[in-house]
């Protein structure tokens, strides 16, 4: 069964603190994803990666940053969390080229930042 | 890229089909309109997609508008645990062709016994 693992499913960290989200996919695909959910809000994206070592903004990248060091491994990084940074965290993949495929989703990561 | 427009929510009565509309009203021609599904405290899921024509699969059926600039995912015989959020999403080309996705706030579905 094709899976995207986050690890894990609920993580509290102070204020100001560096905090690490990693998610792994064994699907072999090129996209990957992150995501942020918020009540009201939907989702928005964080950042993307198309390939190893590659990267691209989306819509909300301020106060976060990416790695891509291998294909299966995507990791978001909070280099000084904030309150303002307590949310769902998604992460998602997809084949790279035809729009004609579908993204997989991890289960989430609920942030807290206290 | 092309944005979309769903009512916040909806209700629908156990066994019934389940219409949920979609406004993309800019959307271009090599663009397509996807439908995934949120149940609560899980990931997204895919549901169906399609281009211009009219989609069916083992979940759901997708009509698309003749000008696509709408289209109606059906639920023929919604049951209780298809309550959940639905998000329509026009798929988008990223700079490198990635078919970048785009979540709005979705239509979250009812459904009632």
């Amino acid at each position: 069964d094709v899976k995207v693992t986050q690890s894990s499913r609920y993580l509290v960290k102070r204020t100001g603190e560096k905090v690490f989200l990693e998610c792994v996919q064994d699907m072999d695909h090129e996209n990957m994803f992150w995501y942020r959910q918020d009540p009201g809000l939907g989702l928005r994206l964080i950042y993307f990666s198309y390939d190893v070592k590659m990267k691209e903004k989306g819509d909300i990248p301020e106060g976060y940053s990416v790695s891509r060091e291998k294909k299966e491994r995507f990791s978001l990084i909070l280099e000084s969390a904030s309150t303002n940074q307590t949310s769902m965290y998604l992460c998602a993949s997809s084949p790279r080229g035809s729009v004609n495929t579908e993204a997989f989703f991890g289960q989430g990561t609920r942030l807290t930042v206290v | 890229d092309a944005k979309t427009t769903q009512p916040p929510s909806m209700d629908c009565a156990e066994g019934r089909a389940a219409n949920l509309p979609c406004n993309h009203s800019t959307i271009s021609g090599n663009e397509y309109v996807y439908w995934y599904r949120q149940i609560h405290s899980q990931g997204p899921q895919y549901i169906i997609h399609g281009l211009k024509n009219n989609e069916t699969n083992e979940m759901a059926s997708l009509i698309i508008t003749e000008d696509r600039k709408s289209s109606t995912l059906i639920l023929p015989h919604a049951t209780l645990r298809d309550t959940a959020v639905y998000y329509c999403i026009v798929r988008v080309r990223g700079s490198s062709n990635t078919g970048k996705l785009i979540f709005g706030q979705g239509t979250t579905l009812q459904v009632k016994p």
